[in-house]
């Protein structure tokens, strides 16, 4: 069984530009969380993918999006970078219940660094 | 926007020593989660409680939710090194399905 795997795990952008981070979720997961998390912080939600659309958004603006393919795996894309973008972007991966408690499985992060 | 509040925020303690961590909101939950995150990696699930008044202990670890669903709080006895890190809660609300995770609480235990 494997686990989510993220990429790239760190890298650097000036202000202004664009970035995508990518996932691939767990064997046997279809629904793919993405969290941004500050140093020494909580994660926030930004977004939930389940079946290829988005199911649920955190209070983050448009310039955060992302998508889902039909092999589960997951991108993030942000926009327009500014600095307090900087952070540890994680992507989680669950199997969809419509009740009960889910289980994510976490993987190590993409950290992003704006100058 | 972060539902949960945790205290303390920082914790240093002593091999051997026991340390209470808590997790509150004014939400109420249908679930809460206890997870463990280590620099460099992600969080890892220690624990789910999904009934009011619940008590689930793993080891030297106690977890309880609180009557009323909106709080819960982890007690760990007699710490050792390995248990230092970062240690979340997160909670589903009632409508909805995604989770919302707590300020954090860093714990680290001195050898």
């Amino acid at each position: 069984e494997t686990g989510v795997t993220q990429s790239p795990t760190h890298l650097i952008k000036t202000r202004g530009q664009q970035v995508t981070l990518r996932c691939s979720s767990q064997s046997g997961h279809n629904t793919v969380s993405w969290y941004q998390q500050a140093l020494g912080q909580g994660p926030q939600f930004i977004f939930q993918y389940y079946r290829e659309e988005e199911n649920g958004r955190g209070n983050f603006p448009p310039r955060f999006s992302g998508l889902q393919f039909p092999n589960y795996s997951s991108e993030l894309n942000v926009n327009a970078l500014e600095l307090d973008d900087s952070a540890l972007y994680l992507c989680a991966s669950s199997l969809y219940r419509v009740s009960g408690a889910n289980v994510l499985t976490f993987g190590a992060g993409s950290r992003l660094t704006v100058l | 926007t972060q539902l949960l509040e945790q205290s303390p925020q920082f914790l240093s303690i002593q091999e051997g020593e026991n340390l209470t961590v808590y997790c509150n909101s004014s939400s109420v939950f249908s679930s809460l989660q206890w997870y463990r995150q280590e620099p460099g990696e992600g969080p890892v699930l220690l624990v789910t409680v999904v009934t009011g008044g619940e008590v689930k202990k793993l080891k030297r670890l106690t977890f309880q939710f609180g009557d009323a669903r909106k709080d819960s709080s982890l007690h760990i006895t007699a710490a050792q090194p390995g248990d230092t890190g970062l240690y979340l809660c997160a909670g589903v609300p009632n409508t909805g399905n995604q989770f919302y995770f707590g300020t954090g609480t860093s714990l680290t235990v001195i050898p």
